[in-house]
């Protein structure tokens, strides 16, 4: 069975850093682009970050560029989403998604289990 | 940056059929996806390139998009089928590379 698993959230306070990870199983998991998708409470999707088969390329975006940081390791099939200086606005359920790619457009066809960030005080 | 706009909230009789649209500037011109969203859980594909269907998921959901307009369509609803709905498309000129819509809870009366 195809599978994400999220964690690693939690409550922060603003300023600090926390490391959300995302265990995936089920897939060849070198062979997928992956994503990190978050929804603050009541909102919608926004697309947050990702990361090229390989490790090699990524994207970001504005709103946290020079603040998270999206990794993997591939030997360990797990998807990372380092998160610095966090803000209130970061407050939401973070979700990894294995990303299709296609010359007309990518878009996440398995969604892992979602993992819930609050920043406050 | 590219917006996709849809309806808040489509309610329908259970067994008749809901319309989502989702609109945006050359909508035909791109490859539009879909999501559905329960209460509390992770996103799940029901419609991707336009009107293709990933395994597993009904008949009953179908896709079209032309102009500006991309359209999901549930037939015969049921009150499983009650959820938020995401359109998606992906952008590389937009600061948010992947481009959701405002999503529409659609509810069976």
């Amino acid at each position: 069975e195809v599978q994400l698993v999220g964690s690693g959230g939690g409550l922060v306070q603003p300023g600090r850093s926390l490391r959300l990870s995302c265990a995936a199983s089920g897939f060849t998991f070198s062979r997928y682009w992956m994503s990190w998708v978050r929804q603050a409470p009541g909102k919608g999707l926004e697309w947050v970050a990702n990361i090229k088969e390989d490790g090699s390329d990524y994207y970001y975006v504005d709103s946290v560029k020079g603040r998270f940081t999206i990794s993997r390791d591939n030997a360990q099939n797990s998807l990372y989403l380092h998160m610095n200086s966090l803000r209130a606005e970061d407050t939401a359920v973070y979700y990894c998604a294995r990303t299709v790619t296609t010359i007309i457009g990518d878009y996440m066809d398995v969604w892992g289990r979602g993992t819930t960030v609050t920043v406050s005080s | 940056s590219y917006v996709l706009t849809q309806p808040p909230s489509v309610s329908v009789a259970p067994g008749e059929t809901a319309e989502i649209t989702c609109g945006g500037d050359d909508m035909g011109t791109k490859s539009v996806h879909w999501y559905q969203q329960k209460p509390g859980q992770a996103p799940v594909l029901v419609i991707y390139k336009d009107s293709d269907r990933p395994s597993g998921i009904p008949e009953r959901f179908s896709g079209s998009n032309s102009g500006n307009t991309a359209t999901l369509t549930i037939s015969g609803v049921d009150i499983g089928d009650e959820a938020d709905y995401y359109c998606q498309v992906w952008d590389s000129s937009s600061d948010h590379l992947f481009v959701f819509g405002t999503g529409t809870k659609v509810t069976a009366l």
